[in-house]
């Protein structure tokens, strides 16, 4: 079966880094998606890896590396509007998107 | 504001109503989607559509009924639903069906408690 797997819970101080990791298996593979979503709000797209390596936008990167079914979202420089939940998904060999249950990440002074 | 709208953002029911969702996009997107949240799990694709046309039904209870009457508008239709059935339900949009970077915009959710 198909599977995206992250932690369900981090904890983070503000200032600081944290890395959301997410890891797959999927039937093919045709990129991977990070979306933040504050609670009670719609998901919004972060980022999108479909090549190895890093894509940095600002306060967010992403990784991808294909070969291990592995990435990970690195905030810097936290800040308390950045306690949302985040989603990995990954679209598949036919396209479907898959989806993780989410990380939800709370920020402490 | 993510260019997507769903109305209304919370309803509660009773397991004999019948009710419905709407959304509706500005994007001049051509595929819709209709997603479960459920607490703690992934999100549940439950329909997909194309230019109107339905291209996925992912062995969703006849329960719930979709409709699209046009590109931008899409409905779920809830009769007789279950307990189990509270849940946030999510749309989304996307340029077309998946290909390349094509990425999907979702709205702010309709929180369903079904009584």
């Amino acid at each position: 079966g198909q599977n995206i797997d992250q932690p369900t819970e981090m904890t983070a101080t503000e200032g600081a880094i944290v890395q959301i990791n997410c890891t797959y298996q999927t039937s093919g593979f045709n990129g991977l998606f990070w979306y933040q979503q504050h609670a009670g709000e719609a998901p919004t797209f972060l980022s999108y890896n479909v090549l190895d390596g890093l894509e940095e936008k600002g306060r967010f990167s992403s990784f991808l590396s294909r070969s291990k079914g592995y990435s990970y979202l690195l905030l810097k420089e936290l800040q308390m509007k950045d306690s949302a939940s985040y989603l990995c998904a990954v679209r598949d060999g036919n396209y479907q998107l898959i989806w993780g249950a989410g990380t939800k990440l709370i920020i402490k002074p | 504001e993510t260019g997507v709208t769903q109305t209304p953002r919370h309803l509660v029911m009773g397991m004999t109503n019948k009710k419905s969702l709407k959304c509706e996009q500005h994007l001049g997107h051509n595929a819709m989607y209709w997603y479960k949240q459920s607490a703690k799990k992934p999100l549940e694709l439950m329909f997909v559509y194309s230019l109107e046309e339905r291209v996925e039904n992912n062995s969703v209870p006849s329960r719930f009924s979709p409709e699209c009457p046009n590109s931008s508008h899409l409905f779920l239709h809830l009769h007789t639903l279950q307990p189990e059935d509270s849940a946030l339900y999510l749309c989304a949009s996307s340029q077309d069906l998946g290909g390349g970077t094509d990425t999907q915009y979702f709205g702010p959710g309709t929180r369903l408690t079904v009584l």
